[in-house]
């Protein structure tokens, strides 16, 4: 597609439910990002995957949350047992470079997915 | 304190008018500087990056560091309402992927 793509747009859940959170990159991009963005505050960096590789997981919250992108495209955040405060916005991102090549910062975002945990 | 901090605004000026938006940084490890715009319910868009010290132009935005003062300005010239969005600043240390991020400002242009 022309963009990053992810769905749901919107996740409404009750405390306690599993949920999973779909990314579409850019195709052919190496590099796929997940942050979380609360309100009114910049994205936080959760994970950081090349290919199929998960390079980074230093973000991550909880052991909750996992990430997973087997095939080196398509990638999915699952958070488990869900909590008031995951309510957020959760964005992906990708970039045809490798971030280790030192232009990692050239990420292209989706719309991102908005989980409210009841 | 944050290692990079930014008025969350609104910042309200009127159509036409040259906008400053800017951030200030802790980390002088920090090598490169980005600006995304963010409109609602969208993600964040680049608009501009800069490694180290030094101006960059592209059309009517112009983008500055000065690492000497850990301080990084986006100007943006003949402002529409169509830049009526928020700015966040990102900064990375270099060949380091990870962003550190302002919490954005809220830019509003009155036509």
């Amino acid at each position: 597609g022309a963009g990053v793509s992810q769905s749901p747009r919107y996740k409404v859940a009750k405390r306690g439910q599993d949920v999973a959170l779909r990314c579409d990159p850019i195709s052919g991009h190496v590099s796929l990002f997940w942050y979380q963005q609360a309100l009114g505050q910049g994205p936080e960096f959760l994970t950081y995957f090349q290919n199929e590789a998960q390079l980074d997981k230093s973000g991550l919250p909880s052991d909750r949350f996992f990430a997973e992108r087997p095939e080196g495209s398509v990638s999915t955040l699952k958070i488990q047992r869900t909590q008031q405060e995951d309510s957020a916005v959760y964005l992906c991102a990708s970039s045809g470079e490798g971030a280790l090549s030192g232009r990692g910062y050239e990420q292209f975002f989706g719309p991102g997915t908005r989980l409210t945990v009841l | 304190q944050k290692e990079v901090e930014q008025d969350p605004g609104p910042l309200s000026v009127p159509e036409g008018a040259i906008v400053s938006l800017n951030c200030t940084y802790s980390n002088s490890a920090f090598q490169y500087f980005m600006w995304y715009r963010q409109y609602s319910r969208k993600g964040p868009e680049l608009l501009m990056y800069t490694y180290s010290s030094g101006n960059k132009e592209d059309g009517r935005f112009t983008a500055q560091v000065d690492k000497s003062s850990k301080y990084i300005s986006l100007f943006i010239r003949d402002s529409q309402p169509s830049d009526s969005a928020t700015y966040l600043c990102a900064m990375s240390a270099r060949s380091n992927y990870q962003l550190i991020w302002g919490a954005g400002t809220k830019l509003i242009i009155k036509p």
